[in-house]
């Protein structure tokens, strides 16, 4: 019954490295997210994709991309990781039309030492 | 950016009904207003959702107000399980925020047996 699957729930990188982190999903979705969530803040939109290839700014896009070469997979990645990039990550996944729900990873600890 | 209000945290006791409230002013014609919620150490899962009527389902109802400013989530008979933390959420229809959904930093829900 899992819809949408995080690569990881648990990294541990190092400073500097480039880090990647994956999210299948299985529904035929147009739509998927990445969101970072941090104690007291929530979770913000990092970045969105509404179709193949095609990718939108969130809220908090800097020192991420994304890529999206295929419809079920959306991928997170860190060029240079950083300590301040330690968080949870989310990936999400929602058809194009409104009126339909969201659902969401387990979610990916990740901690940049 | 669309934005929701909600109380930081609320108590229930178990198998008691509990309202969860949210404001949401600047919401526009065509928003939904989402609910999900995120249990410790997993994603958010979808709840309810609705556009003007109020909505039943097998977890919970929504109460939408009539100038549509504020809803509230009302658990019938709160359990153990339903603690979580809630987010009320819009789903925006317009240009290029569509389908992207506003996070706020949510309710932490304590029920106690």
């Amino acid at each position: 019954d899992v819809k949408v699957t995080q690569s990881s729930r648990y990294l541990v990188k190092r400073t500097g490295e480039k880090v990647f982190l994956e999210c299948v999903q299985d529904m035929d979705h147009e739509n998927m997210f990445w969101y970072r969530q941090d104690p007291g803040l929530g979770l913000r939109l990092i970045y969105f994709s509404y179709d193949v290839k095609m990718k939108e700014k969130g809220d908090i896009p800097e020192g991420y991309s994304v890529s999206r070469e295929k419809k079920e997979r959306f991928s997170l990645i860190l060029e240079s990781a950083s300590t301040n990039q330690t968080s949870m990550y989310l990936c999400a996944s929602l058809q194009g039309v409104v009126d339909t729900e969201a659902f969401f990873g387990q979610g990916t600890r990740l901690t940049v030492v | 950016d669309a934005k929701t209000t909600q109380p930081n945290s609320m108590e229930s006791n178990e198998e008691e009904p509990v309202h969860l409230p949210c404001n949401h002013s600047t919401i526009s014609g065509t928003d939904y207003i989402h609910w999900y919620r995120q249990l410790p150490s997993q994603g958010p899962e979808y709840v309810i959702h609705g556009l003007t009527s109020n909505v039943n389902n097998r977890m919970a109802s929504l109460a939408i107000a009539e100038d549509r400013k504020s809803s509230t989530l009302i658990l019938h008979r709160a359990t153990l399980r339903d603690a979580a933390v809630y987010y009320c959420i819009l789903r925006l229809d317009r240009g290029s925020t569509l389908g992207r959904l506003y996070f706020g930093r949510g309710t932490q829900l304590t029920v106690w047996p």
